[in-house]
């Protein structure tokens, strides 16, 4: 088991950049994921194996790795990117699938 | 498009059991692996289980292996996700997700349902 941990909040103003970090020993080994999560709809995947991002995500989101510690920018920030963001990650045989606790993006 | 909705959500009392459902449409289910998550306004997001697509092959977190258990019904695009000796601390909102298990110890969630409540109280 592992754990990834994440600043609880984050404030911004409209047209800033925020950079999320989350921490772990596994994610020098292991990718990392980053999810989007806004009240009373469906989590959306942002950032795959630590840089990618899926079809459809704006080129504002991007992810960055470090050695031990991950990071979700969002350029230009605007009023629809306030949400809960988490970062995944799992373990060498996908036996131990974690998330970070959730950082509390709000946009000023 | 990808859909996945969540069912079978509600009040139980503390002991009690439920079964939740998650129809999926808009790809081929049996491809793909399917996974539970839930979430709570105090821990997050919390991993639960995940089911393989056509051998059925499950893991289970250990925060809720030997009370939950995931199954799947290909013919009819169906995960459901058995939940005994539920308590207090079960009380989230329940996803269902599409997931990808890769060659090399990827895995991730890359469509999620809206999610179905459940609330465990007396």
């Amino acid at each position: 088991s592992f754990d990834l941990t994440q600043p609880p909040s984050l404030s911004v103003s409209p047209g800033q950049t925020a950079r999320i970090s989350c921490s772990g020993d596994a994610l020098s080994k292991q990718y990392a994921y980053w999810y989007q999560h806004k009240a009373g709809q469906a989590p959306v995947l942002v950032v795959q194996k630590d840089t990618e991002r899926p079809s459809g995500i704006p080129d504002r989101f991007s992810g960055s790795n470090s050695g031990a510690t991950v990071t979700l920018t969002i350029r230009g920030v605007q009023a629809d990117d306030e949400a809960d963001y988490y970062c995944q990650s799992t373990d060498a045989s996908s036996t131990h699938v974690v998330f970070g606790g959730g950082t509390k993006l709000t946009v000023l | 498009q990808v859909q996945l909705v969540e069912s079978g959500g509600g009040l139980v009392k503390p002991g009690g059991s439920l079964r939740l459902s998650c129809t999926a449409s808009g790809f081929t289910f049996s491809d793909f692996y399917m996974s539970w998550i839930r979430k709570t306004p105090t821990k997050g997001l919390e991993f639960l289980s995940y089911i393989s697509g056509h051998s059925g092959v499950t893991h289970h977190a250990d925060s809720v292996s030997g009370r939950f258990t995931t199954s799947r019904d290909n013919a009819h695009n169906s995960l459901f996700l058995q939940m005994t000796s539920l308590t207090p601390d079960d009380t989230a909102v329940y996803y269902c997700a599409r997931s990808y298990k890769g060659r090399y110890s990827e895995f991730f969630f890359d469509h999620w349902g809206l999610g179905t409540l459940v609330t465990v109280s007396s």
